[in-house]
């Protein structure tokens, strides 16, 4: 059973757009949800996280919105560098991170000049 | 030079034979894990292991084995009994304070 839902499966903005990736969950056990961010042939690294205590957060480019009674969230991606193309996972997990993660099935995201 | 190294990069083995896929971290975590990447599927988790000698399987655990016999290791065999073991393995350490995994760079694995 999958509980993270990530869309799109790839998406492809111009340099300086929005990046929106949006991801749905099931279990409302879940209080941890962070974004990870892989290059190919590369492990994924930490993008950022949020726990649903805020709605908001923001980092640099990146942002994370969460809506708590539609079990979602999205990633932002503002002002979009081609250094920005990789796969973004989303990925969530109860216990305030403790417990296992599970992830979303990602997003190719292409950034063109 | 601190974090988690994955060793091979690349592997190939026939149909057939067991394999062992290594993890090591100088970071001095508590938890690894390790999860199995096919394309278009994310990640999913094989094994984790929050302490020295306890692990728990994970979702797609029927053919893999694991140990953790030390702090910093946390091996991985692919068996025979694994029908599609063809993949990209990562290996990924938490510490108990955070919740952040740290992912290492993974083991591209091929049954030929």
């Amino acid at each position: 059973q999958q509980q993270v839902k990530q869309s799109p499966q790839s998406l492809i903005v111009q340099k300086g757009g929005i990046s929106i990736i949006n991801c749905a969950y099931e279990n409302t056990a879940f209080d941890y949800f962070p974004w990870y961010q892989q290059f190919p042939g590369k492990g994924p690294a930490l993008l950022i996280a949020i726990r649903p205590d805020v709605s908001e957060k923001k980092e640099g480019r990146f942002t994370i919105s969460f809506n708590k009674s539609a079990k979602q969230f999205s990633l932002h991606i503002m002002d979009s560098q081609p250094g920005d193309s990789a796969t973004y996972f989303c990925a969530a997990s109860s216990n305030f991170g403790n417990e296992k993660l599970t992830f979303g099935t990602g997003t190719r995201l292409t950034i063109i000049p | 030079d601190g974090g988690i190294t994955q060793s091979p990069k690349y592997l190939f083995r026939k149909e057939g034979q067991n394999v062992t896929l290594s993890c090591e971290q100088n970071l001095n975590h508590d938890a690894m894990y390790w999860y199995r990447q096919d394309p278009g599927q994310g990640l999913r988790l094989i094994y984790y292991s929050q302490i020295v000698n306890d692990f728990q399987k994970g979702d797609i655990a029927e053919g893999y084995s694991v140990s953790r016999e030390k702090k910093e290791s946390f091996p991985l065999t692919v068996t025979s009994a694994q029908k599609n073991p063809t993949a990209f393995y990562l290996c990924a350490s938490r510490t108990g304070s955070t919740d952040t995994q740290y992912f290492g760079p993974g083991t591209r694995l091929t049954v030929l």
